[in-house]
């Protein structure tokens, strides 16, 4: 599976949006591009996912660079509730269809 | 709202007992999954099924077993629990997606073994 890099934290203003990068320089043609959360310690939550295209959802936008070894989780206008560990993941169409979490960011949102 | 059902979501035990942790989900999926969780750390994937009577262990080596009798239920046991047990533990069951694979977790199980 390719590794995601992805900054330990970050801090965003409340009302403004949060971009939150992710790198995975090593991703193959076949690999899916998640993003999940964890508000404090409940159980992670799904975001969005997304292969080649920008992907949009009620939650989210995410934007997948054109050679695919980067992407940005947009939330568009974050709340105090969207303080949260936010997970990138990469994950290729097979089946195995595990998912391996790793440390993700941790987002603060600040009033 | 997710359909997938953890009890207990709380337990505080003696060592030596045996626990079993339930996960029940209502939405027909084939794949679960436990993960394990300590405070401020990464989750770990201990076990999985893609299946009825399909159990396979995961990333993380764990002392826990689990069964798959039915679509719906997923427990996870400990014969003898131990401190070094106490721990989250998260259940989760997932959908395809577009042909993505999407995991829906439940509340999760916090377990302290005394």
């Amino acid at each position: 599976d390719a590794k995601t890099t992805q900054p330990p934290s970050m801090d965003c203003a409340e009302g403004r949006a949060a971009n939150l990068p992710c790198n995975h320089s090593t991703i193959s043609g076949n690999e899916y591009v998640y993003w999940y959360r964890q508000i404090h310690s409940q159980g992670p939550q799904y975001i969005i996912h997304g292969l080649k295209n920008n992907e949009t959802n009620e939650m989210a936008s995410l934007i997948i660079t054109e050679d695919r070894k980067s992407s940005t989780l947009i939330l568009p206008h974050a709340t105090l509730r969207d303080t949260a560990v936010y997970y990138c993941i990469v994950r290729p169409r097979s089946n195995d269809y595990k998912l391996s979490f790793g440390a993700g960011t941790t987002v603060t949102v600040r009033a | 709202e997710a359909d997938i059902y953890q009890t207990p979501r709380y337990l505080v035990i003696g060592t030596g007992k045996k626990i079993t942790l339930e996960c029940s989900q209502t939405m027909g999926h084939d794949k679960m999954y436990w993960y394990q969780q300590d405070p401020g750390m990464e989750l770990h994937l201990i076990h999985y099924s893609y299946g009825v009577n399909s159990t396979e262990k995961g990333d993380l080596s764990s002392e826990s077993t689990v069964s798959r009798i039915r679509t719906e239920h997923f427990p996870l046991t400990l014969e003898s629990a131990r401190p070094s047990h106490t721990s989250q533990y998260l259940c989760a069951s997932s959908r395809d997606l577009s042909g993505a694979n999407v995991l829906t977790f439940g509340a999760g199980s916090r377990l302290t073994v005394l």
